[in-house]
């Protein structure tokens, strides 16, 4: 199985700040998902990132898949409290997406 | 509502009872995943289906569990003899997928899932 890391495991940010995420892994990908998750709910997917280098938007959230396809990261500008949730990482690992522990974010008013 | 659709919500049992639980995918989506999720952790694949044929199972996946898809469609999950450690979060997800193969595009959706408590 494929690692992915997802660093931070928790962060608490005010209304308006900025912040980014990472997902990281020694493992090359041939694409990598992003997925929202919000308590006692399934994830949500966001975005699948294919090409290395590519940078895709959804409003606020700028996604990006690392060159060598090992990293992606999550931006988001002014964050807002709807942002708040568990966000995931997962790539394909033999036959199944298989996915990192997520990085949890409280985005407070 | 045509997403993915998971019942119970919640399940309440004792060590040593057998649970089933039920997933009902989006009509149209030939390919169906079981996940488990504990707290602080990320969904862990256990099995997925392509129509009615069993494709892979995770090592997580002991003799206990067992997992089924009848005619393509809906599928059940049971658990046997159950432990404490079997607490979690058990999710289903469905996708169209054109091939055996897991494509880059497949986009999975998830059911809300089932809460699994073990007294």
């Amino acid at each position: 199985t494929q690692l992915l890391e997802q660093s931070p495991q928790f962060l608490s940010i005010q209304e308006g700040e900025n912040l980014t995420v990472y997902c990281n892994s020694s493992s090359v990908f041939s694409s990598l998902q992003w997925y929202r998750q919000e308590p006692g709910e399934g994830p949500v997917l966001l975005v699948t990132v294919v090409t290395g280098g590519e940078v895709k938007k959804l409003k606020r959230l700028t996604f990006q898949f690392g060159d060598a396809r090992k990293d992606s990261s999550l931006h988001i500008t002014a964050a807002q409290t709807g942002d708040t949730g568990l966000y995931l990482c997962a790539g394909l690992s033999g036959y199944a997406l298989n996915f990192g522990k997520g990085t949890s974010l409280l985005v407070t008013p | 509502d045509t997403g993915v659709s998971q019942d119970p919500r919640h399940k309440i049992t004792k060590r040593g009872q057998n649970v089933t639980f039920r997933c009902d995918p989006i009509s149209e989506h030939n390919r169906l995943y079981w996940y488990r999720q504990t707290l602080g952790q990320g969904p862990e694949f256990l099995t997925y289906f392509q129509n009615e044929a069993q494709l892979e199972k995770s090592r997580l996946l002991s003799d206990r569990f067992s997992a089924e898809r009848p005619k393509g469609s809906f599928s059940t999950l049971e658990i046997q003899r159950t432990e404490q450690g079997d607490s979690a979060m058990y999710l289903c997800a469905s996708s169209l997928a054109p091939t055996v193969a897991f494509a880059t595009n497949e986009k999975l959706f998830f059911g809300s899932g089932t809460q699994l408590s073990v007294l």
